[in-house]
């Protein structure tokens, strides 16, 4: 089956910029996606169709593919950016998939 | 206002069946898909499957293919989610949410706990 995979784990100081990576075979065909969720809440979409990002999302927060990679950029990353952050996509049979999910830390 | 209201948190033991639902309010229901999302507890976003809710056709993810069966009533405005054969690793918290035009998931539902245990 169709796999994302992320690092476990992002650690970035306030001010300073986080990258989260996305790896699957399928990212040169299919769009990929990016959700923020903070603890006992519902997921939130930052990013779509690779580099989009939706109204009332942050500046801060934009998205990049190259090859089987897609990547979440935090720009001057702020104290309440402290989340899990994971990718999605689906293939071409419509099938969908989620990221393995990536902590991100600010120090 | 657009949203996804899910029904209230469930416990069931090892072999029951849970249904789900998920009233949509502030569009036109039909128009998008609704696709059902799981995360057991300290894990990972899962897809489970999605429901065309005009059309009502369904796909599942193959993992639950089999256990899990996606229904609509669109005059009611409701997606619904039924998981049979439970066991204590389905205990999870169940979300649904929409597929908007931008083949982005939009808007969530504020997830439904289902616990098993005996």
């Amino acid at each position: 089956s169709y796999e994302l995979t992320q690092p476990p784990s992002v650690s970035v100081s306030p001010g300073q910029t986080a990258r989260i990576t996305c790896s699957g075979d399928a990212l040169p065909k299919q769009y990929g996606y990016w959700y923020q969720q903070k603890p006992g809440q519902a997921p939130v979409l930052l990013i779509y169709k690779d580099t989009e990002r939706p109204s009332g999302i942050p500046e801060r927060f934009s998205g990049s593919s190259s090859g089987t990679t897609v990547t979440l950029t935090i720009s001057g990353v702020q104290a309440e950016d402290e989340a899990d952050y994971y990718c999605q996509s689906a293939d071409s049979s419509a099938t969908y998939v989620f990221g393995t999910g990536t902590k991100v830390t600010v120090l | 206002q657009v949203q996804l209201v899910q029904s209230g948190a469930e416990v069931k033991k090892p072999g029951a069946s849970v249904k789900v639902s998920c009233k949509a309010s502030g569009y036109t229901f039909s128009r998008f898909a609704i696709h059902w999302v799981r995360q057991a507890p300290g894990q990972r976003l899962e897809w489970m499957g999605w429901i065309n809710a005009g059309k009502g056709h369904t796909k599942y993810s193959q993992k639950f293919q089999g256990r899990v069966t996606i229904t609509r009533d669109t005059s009611a405005g409701t997606a619904y989610m039924e998981l049979s054969s439970l066991r204590s690793e389905d205990t999870a918290l169940y979300y649904c949410t929409r597929l908007y035009d931008i083949d982005a998931f939009d808007i969530w539902g504020q997830g439904t706990l289902v616990t098993v245990s005996s």
